[in-house]
């Protein structure tokens, strides 16, 4: 069974780069997407990006500028950053997989879940 | 950018059969998907592809699409059931994944 399991400070200053890592086991991390999703405190999910084993990428267009997603396959795992935080940026980070559904259009949804880690953005 | 509207809460006895909407304009083109989700824990797929329900979800748990609405249906409601409800799909050119603003289901 695929467990996932985010990583990195739980504290980042204000305009320095947040970066986390998830760990994946109990399964490759090729052939499947990998998606990043956050949730500011009290609020709603926020979808930040996803990456494929292969290492494509797509990302929030609101958080674009600032996003990066990477993948190193050879320890199974992906890892987010984000540039310039601010205080908005504090929020629970997850890490998730994601299935791919063909159908007219591609659609994306999160099978797998991490347990989410507390990112504080502060001085 | 794209949209999914939610009802903020949706309040129900126990027992009885709970309904939680979410509208967004390129639904009819992309399936939609929910999530459970209770406090200090992370989400947990509750329909898929409209209304596939994935292996150890209960079937009280039910989901249909009608034109820009999709909805989630909890049949004979439990205490359990209490947690925050997120819708899931995305634009109409697939490219970006939207999160609706989430539902609070309090069961009296």
């Amino acid at each position: 069974q695929v467990q996932l399991q985010e990583s990195g400070p739980g504290l980042v200053k204000p305009s320095e780069t947040l970066s986390l890592t998830c760990t994946v086991s109990g399964g490759s991390i090729s052939s499947y997407y990998w998606s990043w999703i956050r949730q500011p405190p009290g609020k709603g999910l926020e979808w930040i990006g996803y990456i494929y084993y292969s290492g494509s990428t797509n990302y929030n267009p609101s958080l674009k500028s600032r996003v990066t997603i990477s993948v190193d396959t050879s320890k199974n795992q992906f890892s987010l950053k984000l540039s310039s935080v601010t205080a908005a940026d504090t929020a629970v980070y997850y890490c998730a997989r994601v299935v791919v559904v063909v159908a007219a259009t591609l659609t994306y949804y999160m099978d797998v879940w991490g347990k989410g880690t507390t990112v504080t953005v502060s001085s | 950018s794209y949209e999914l509207t939610q009802p903020p809460s949706v309040s129900v006895s126990p027992g009885q059969t709970a309904r939680i909407t979410c509208s967004g304009d390129a639904l009819p083109k992309q399936y939609a998907y929910w999530y459970q989700q209770k406090p200090g824990q992370a989400p947990v797929l509750v329909i898929y592809k409209d209304s596939e329900r994935p292996s150890g979800i209960p079937e009280r748990f039910s989901g249909s699409s009608s034109g820009t609405t999709v909805t989630l249906t909890i049949s004979g409601v439990q205490a359990e059931d209490e947690a925050d409800y997120y819708c899931q799909s995305a634009d109409s050119s697939g490219t970006s994944v939207v999160f609706g603003g989430g539902t609070k289901l309090t069961v009296l």
